[in-house]
């Protein structure tokens, strides 16, 4: 059980395009997904938790109009990057809670994201 | 400030015993949580701690001292397949998940 799934697992675009990534709960309704970028021998940072059916949260530092996050069931949420720049070249990992807030986050394969 | 503390890097050999260490200073604690992520993959869930103690699971346990801000993972009879990152994570007061960096283990035949 707590399977995630994410789409795609591997893209890359050109400067100036923008990209959606899928992150779907497969087995269980995620009332909560988290969005998370890690870039090379780093930590996990949190980009957003997002709660189906309300706008998202954003940590400090990520921008809202440029990661746009819709979860829109209770079993998908999208990130969209837009105008994507190199610099948002990034290993892209969502993870999904069943329930409450002690929930064990659960972790979708991550997508590999290269923006020439 | 939160901090999670666990060492960069350990080497072990084939069919010993490791264990990897992890401090923590949060505002609040609400559990903690080790994951395992191998190179280029997403972590994947190896235990949860909330109360003091050990939690046995297999090959794999995890220890919690509440009062001393401490966890450890230990892994016993080690295989090729272990390494990998280990990662800390505790569950602060507001539930959110601060990471630890990440212990890369390295197993050596």
């Amino acid at each position: 059980g707590a399977v995630v799934s994410q789409h795609p697992s591997r893209v890359i675009c050109k400067s100036g395009t923008s990209v959606k990534i899928e992150c779907r709960s497969l087995d269980f309704q995620a009332t909560t997904m988290f969005w998370y970028r890690q870039f090379p021998k780093q930590s996990l940072m949190l980009m957003a938790t997002s709660n189906e059916g309300s706008k998202a949260t954003y940590e400090q530092g990520v921008e809202k109009d440029k990661f746009l996050i819709n979860h829109a069931s209770l079993t998908l949420s999208t990130l969209t990057v837009t105008s994507a720049h190199p610099e948002d070249s990034s290993f892209y990992i969502c993870s999904a809670r069943a329930g409450g807030v002690q929930e064990t986050q659960y972790f979708g394969p991550g997508t590999r994201l290269l923006v020439l | 400030g939160q901090n999670i503390d666990q060492p960069t890097e350990m080497t072990a050999t084939e069919g010993a015993i490791v264990q990897i260490n992890c401090t923590y200073q949060t505002s609040g604690f609400n559990g903690l949580f080790w994951y395992q992520q191998h190179a280029g993959e997403a972590p994947t869930f190896l235990s949860y701690n909330v109360l003091d103690g050990l939690e046995e699971k297999g090959r794999f346990s995890s220890f919690l001292s509440r009062s001393k801000g401490y966890s450890y993972l230990l892994l016993k009879e080690l295989q090729m397949k272990d390494s990998a990152s280990y990662l800390c994570a505790v569950m602060d007061s507001n539930y959110q998940l601060i990471w630890g960096a990440g212990t890369k283990l390295i197993i050596k035949p």
